[in-house]
């Protein structure tokens, strides 16, 4: 069975001070891997979609990297208003439903 | 312009009832999607709907039934609530299948009394 585990569970931030946030996984083969942002009370809102080792993403303040086994979100100088919860999943490539990883908490302080 | 609409946004009620979601998407995409997130924040898959036929059907109890008139509405019956049904149900909706981004509502928050 598909696996994520996403590390760590909340990070909290000075603004301006720049991190990662890691995701595992395990998947018979990557059909693709997604970030999501989840604001409380509001749905997941889509940030990347990433498909094969070595690709990345950028957004804004934010950049995603894909290996093999993990992936990383990395925040630059990040601003009060990117508070949010950041989710991962992976879909498998003999399969349509996403695997959500249990997130990551970020909160960034002015 | 909402994208994924659900309603209601709150739903409190009592064991035993039977109650319904809806959602509606205008964004014409073709796949649609049911998910429960827990109140460890885990977001599981329910169903998948793909062109109004059913794709994805986890484990879930029978007692939940989603029914897709067309291709922009994905509704979710639950007959015989119990406590454990309590969570946040979320609906989103996928251009088609495959490694496609999943455009989420905000929820449905059902609390069992």
């Amino acid at each position: 069975e598909d696996q994520v585990t996403q590390s760590p569970e909340a990070l909290r931030l000075q603004e301006g001070e720049s991190s990662s946030l890691n995701c595992s996984y395990t998947v018979s083969g990557l059909r693709g891997l997604f970030w999501y942002r989840q604001d409380p009370g509001k749905g997941p809102e889509f940030l990347f979609t990433l498909y094969s080792a070595g690709e990345e993403k950028e957004k804004e303040r934010l950049k995603a990297t894909l290996t093999k086994k993990e992936s990383f979100l990395h925040i630059t100088a990040p601003k009060p208003e990117d508070s949010a919860t950041y989710l991962c999943a992976v879909q498998a490539a003999n399969d349509y439903k996403l695997s959500f990883g249990a997130g990551t908490t970020v909160t960034v302080r002015a | 312009d909402t994208a994924v609409s659900q309603t209601p946004k709150y739903l409190v009620t009592q064991m035993g009832n039977d109650k319904s979601i809806k959602c509606e998407q205008n964004l014409g995409h073709d796949t649609m999607y049911w998910y429960k997130q827990d109140s460890k924040k885990f977001l599981k898959i329910m169903f998948s709907y793909n062109n109004k036929e059913l794709i994805i059907n986890e484990t879930v109890p029978n007692r939940f039934s989603p029914k897709s008139p067309d291709k922009a509405h994905l509704n979710l019956h639950i007959n015989s609530l119990e406590l454990g049904d309590s969570a946040v149900y979320f609906c989103a909706s996928s251009q088609a299948l495959g490694a496609q981004p999943q455009h989420f509502g905000d929820g449905t928050r059902l609390s069992i009394l």
